[in-house]
């Protein structure tokens, strides 16, 4: 596609629910990320995939949150037991390679309210 | 996890007037550093990569400057117009391809 998608751009859930959230990165892209944005701070890593892979997870906050992205394009990020401090932007990007000149193309964000 | 550091955290200036904010970066195994602006209902852009100490980028009236020694750049707007009104976010690139994103510096221009 012509840039990141994400979906849904808005989520309202209630504690405890399942949620999922999708990112469609840029075509032949191969380096995907997931960030999260609290109110009042900068986005935060959670993940980042490299391929099929993920190449680094350290920022994922607990085992409630998983990432997949199986076949090496659309990644889904999974919320279990989701907390009221969950609530926040997810965001997504995809990168076109390793080079230090390649930048972080963003999707629009999928805002996750818990309730 | 890597400290990034941003200040202001916001700023408010007059249109017309030149501003200017720092983002500040762990001066060891630097990688690259990269400017985004992150405009409201928008997603954000990159405005700048920067990999070499004494690096100067400018795009229009925007400019960043690099100091990889001491762990700082500074992000320059001439003649601020509404619309550089935006969030700018620094990243700091590890070796591991990992971005470690600041807490944004938060601009209003005042028309």
């Amino acid at each position: 596609g012509a840039g990141v998608s994400q979906t849904p751009s808005n989520k309202v859930t209630e504690k405890g629910k399942y949620v999922e959230l999708r990112c469609d990165p840029i075509s032949g892209h191969t380096a995907l990320y997931w960030y999260r944005q609290s109110l009042g701070q900068g986005p935060e890593f959670l993940i980042y995939f490299q391929g099929t892979g993920a190449a680094d997870d350290s920022g994922l906050p607990n085992d409630r949150f998983f990432a997949v992205r199986p076949e090496g394009s659309v990644s889904t990020l999974k919320i279990q037991r989701t907390e009221r401090g969950d609530s926040a932007v997810y965001l997504c990007a995809s990168r076109a390679g390793s080079s230090g000149a390649n930048v972080l193309t963003f999707g629009a964000g999928s805002r996750l309210t818990v309730l | 996890i890597l400290n990034v550091e941003q200040s202001p955290q916001s700023l408010h200036v007059q249109e017309g007037d030149s501003t200017n904010f720092t983002c500040s970066f762990p001066s060891s195994n630097f990688y690259a550093l990269h400017w985004y602006r992150w405009e409201t209902a928008k997603s954000p852009e990159a405005l700048f990569v920067m990999t070499l100490n004494g690096d100067e980028k400018k795009k229009g009236r925007i400019s960043a400057t690099l100091n990889t020694k001491e762990g700082y750049s500074y992000l320059y707007i001439k003649g601020s117009q509404p619309e550089d009104s935006a969030t700018y976010l620094c990243a700091f690139k590890t070796v591991g391809n990992q971005f470690y994103f600041g807490t944004g510096t938060s601009l209003t221009v005042i028309p």
